[in-house]
């Protein structure tokens, strides 16, 4: 089974720190993906990833980055996190761009606060 | 991507099957009916996709109307481990430039003892 691997359950950080959210796959699919949950607003894509050092922007790209520097690993990166980019953070990946004969693999997920 | 309409809720007994529908009236002839589930705390789990044939596997079933404007997932045999939000989803399944899967509200399946 694909196996996306998130490596934070549970991330507390204050105002303004740097942040870096890790995501691994190990079925060397193409497309990597970054979403946030929020209650009432449903999962929103923030960027993804449709080969290594490829990236563009979902639909809630401010105040995020992102690096794919080798096929399994894409990084969320909150520049100077801010106390509304408290959420669950979802990576999911994917073998064709639309989604492979099996859609979708998401991660467990990171939930992030920020103090 | 063809918008697709959910209850908010359901509840089923345990043991029993559950029948959950989905409308998406609006859908084209290219696009796939998806299904995924989220368990709380968890981060979504693709079920069962399909075009117009129904389908079935080791999760549960999927039927799709011959003029497929509406589809229902059936979970068999229900357990209290399938309490979930489950989501339909239509999209085409390759080609074009939307990479993204748009997930919806979903409906709330609560199995109970």
């Amino acid at each position: 089974d694909v196996k996306v691997t998130q490596s934070s359950r549970y991330l507390v950080k204050r105002t303004g720190e740097k942040v870096f959210l890790e995501c691994v796959q190990d079925m060397d699919h193409e497309n990597m993906f970054w979403y946030r949950q929020d209650p009432g607003l449903g999962l929103r894509l923030i960027y993804f990833s449709y080969d290594v050092k490829m990236k563009e922007k979902g639909d809630i790209p401010e105040g995020y980055s992102v690096s794919r520097e080798k096929k399994e690993r894409f990084s969320l990166i909150l520049e100077s996190a801010s106390t509304n980019q408290t959420s669950m953070y979802l990576c999911a990946s994917s073998l064709f761009p639309q989604g492979a004969i099996n859609g979708y693999t998401f991660g467990s997920g990171t939930r992030l606060t920020v103090v | 991507d063809a918008k697709t309409t959910q209850p908010t809720s359901m509840d089923c007994a345990e043991g029993r099957a559950a029948n959950l529908p989905c409308n998406h009236s609006t859908i084209s002839g290219n696009e796939y009916v998806y299904w995924y589930r989220q368990i709380h705390s968890q981060g979504p789990q693709y079920i069962i996709h399909g075009l117009k044939n129904n389908e079935t596997n080791e999760m549960a079933s999927l039927i799709i109307t011959e003029d497929r404007k509406s589809s229902t997932l059936i979970l068999p045999h229900a357990t209290l481990r399938d309490t979930a939000v489950y989501y339909c989803i239509v999209r085409v399944q390759r080609g074009g430039s939307n990479y993204k899967l748009t997930f919806g509200k979903g409906t709330l399946l609560t199995v109970n003892p």
